[in-house]
């Protein structure tokens, strides 16, 4: 049971690149989310999705877009990479409901714009 | 208020000793509580759930203050391997809201032998 995937691990980028990153969860997770956690801020959520085709915008939207074409697959878009999105992005799912409240995290994908 | 706040530390603990800490929160509405762990350059892991009875899982236990929101971590008898993050974590939502959870920045402790 591999619970939560995140590819790639790291990645480098030039400022202006643009990059997918992918998650995928073999849990049957109704929601899938994307966060960013940098030094000093904490977790942020970037993007979530409530189910297949459906994806919403969290705190930290802008520069991101998302995809959820598969129940089990959650990417996440940059289309052109800033320095200021060198950060920590974790992907994470749960159940739905009060199930929401329990998060299972990919190992995270370390991303760093120059 | 900012709605969830823990101090970042770091609290350095001899080993075997007991350590606590706390998370304040806003929301009162806020009906669950949680703590995670992050070890570093790791992602975050569930470490347990607090309720309005508290909530005790071996050496730990989280208590739950509703009047003066807040919730605390208790660590006994600690181990080397407790140095980590801890990560409080509140839903904004009374049920389960996908965009509903807001993370503290956590609190880094190291347990020193």
């Amino acid at each position: 049971n591999a619970g939560v995937t995140q590819t790639p691990k790291f990645r480098v980028l030039k400022t202006g690149q643009s990059m997918t990153l992918l998650c995928a969860q073999d849990m049957n997770h109704e929601y899938m989310y994307w966060y960013r956690q940098d030094p000093g801020m904490g977790l942020r959520l970037i993007h979530y999705s409530v189910g297949e085709g459906t994806t919403a915008k969290g705190e930290v939207p802008d520069g991101y877009n998302v995809s959820r074409l598969k129940k089990q697959n959650f990417l996440l878009g940059l289309e052109s990479a800033a320095p200021s999105q060198t950060s920590v992005y974790f992907c994470a799912s749960s159940f739905r409901g009060l199930g929401a409240n329990v998060l299972t995290f990919g190992a995270g994908s370390r991303l760093t714009v120059l | 208020r900012k709605e969830v706040e823990q101090d970042p530390g770091p609290f350095n603990v001899p080993e075997g000793a007991t350590v606590a800490f706390n998370c304040t929160y806003s929301n009162s509405a806020s009906q669950s509580f949680f703590w995670y762990r992050q070890d570093c350059r790791k992602e975050p892991k569930l470490l347990m759930s607090v309720y309005s009875s508290g909530n005790e899982d071996g050496r730990f236990t989280a208590q739950l203050n509703r009047a003066s929101q807040y919730i605390s971590l208790l660590i006994r008898d600690s181990k080397l391997s407790d140095s980590a993050t801890y990560l409080c974590v509140v839903p904004s939502y009374s049920g389960g809201g996908a965009d509903g959870l807001t993370f503290g920045k956590g609190t880094h402790l190291i347990i020193q032998p």
